[in-house]
């Protein structure tokens, strides 16, 4: 059974802090690795992807990915109360078609 | 810039009865995905589509479940006999390239069965 952990939070973080989201993976056969904003009530709405070891940098979001850990994260730097949203982890299997998602970790920045 | 669409935003039917949720993917991708999210859990995969034909599919879409693209634009859902339990957020999402990339969602369809 492929399985995506996240803490479920919340996480609360100040304005203009930074805030990071962790998540673990079972499969080390995973290839492909989202991160995801929903907001209460909407669909999930794609912030960045990683496919390779290391850190991927997109404006104030960081991915950063480790296979040999099976553990990927996302930094928001510099917070924003619009930020607070449900972060979800998802990750993509070689040879398959699906992406598996985690529970979500809630974050709630505070002005 | 290009979305997925989904029609309808709500939908409330009988139990027992059938339903049909649409969607239009983005005009260039190649894969075509329906998830669904019960209130309060986590996003699940029901379904891939590829080239015209199921690629993947997980233990939840069963025989009640069945997708279909009847033109070049629509990409359905359909579930027979609706049951209580079928109630929640569905979307349909697609990507644009090889499999195993990045996904866009629409906005989905709440289905509530009643």
């Amino acid at each position: 059974q492929k399985e995506v952990e996240q803490n479920s939070g919340p996480l609360s973080v100040p304005e203009g802090a930074i805030a990071s989201l962790n998540c673990t993976y079972s499969d080390r056969g995973s290839q492909s690795f989202f991160w995801y904003r929903q907001y209460s009530g909407k669909s999930p709405e794609l912030i960045m992807f990683i496919y390779s070891n290391g850190d991927k940098e997109d404006g104030r979001f960081t991915a950063q990915l480790n296979k040999a850990s099976q553990y990927v994260s996302l930094l928001i730097r510099d917070s924003q109360p619009s930020d607070s949203a449900t972060y979800l982890c998802a990750v993509a299997y070689t040879g398959g078609f699906k992406t598996i998602f985690g529970a979500g970790t809630r974050l709630f920045v505070k002005a | 810039e290009p979305e997925v669409t989904q029609t309808p935003s709500h939908q409330v039917t009988q139990m027992g009865q059938e339903v049909i949720l649409r969607c239009v993917p983005i005009s260039n991708h190649l894969y075509f995905y329906w998830y669904r999210q019960i209130l309060g859990q986590k996003v699940e995969f029901l379904v891939s589509f590829y080239n015209n034909e199921i690629s993947e599919k997980s233990e939840i879409f069963d025989d009640q479940f069945s997708v279909e693209r009847p033109d070049g634009s629509n990409f359905t859902l359909k579930i027979r006999s609706t049951k209580l339990e079928d109630s929640a957020m569905y979307f349909c999402a697609s990507s644009p390239r090889v499999a195993n990339t990045e996904a866009f969602f629409g906005q989905g369809t709440r289905l509530t069965v009643v």
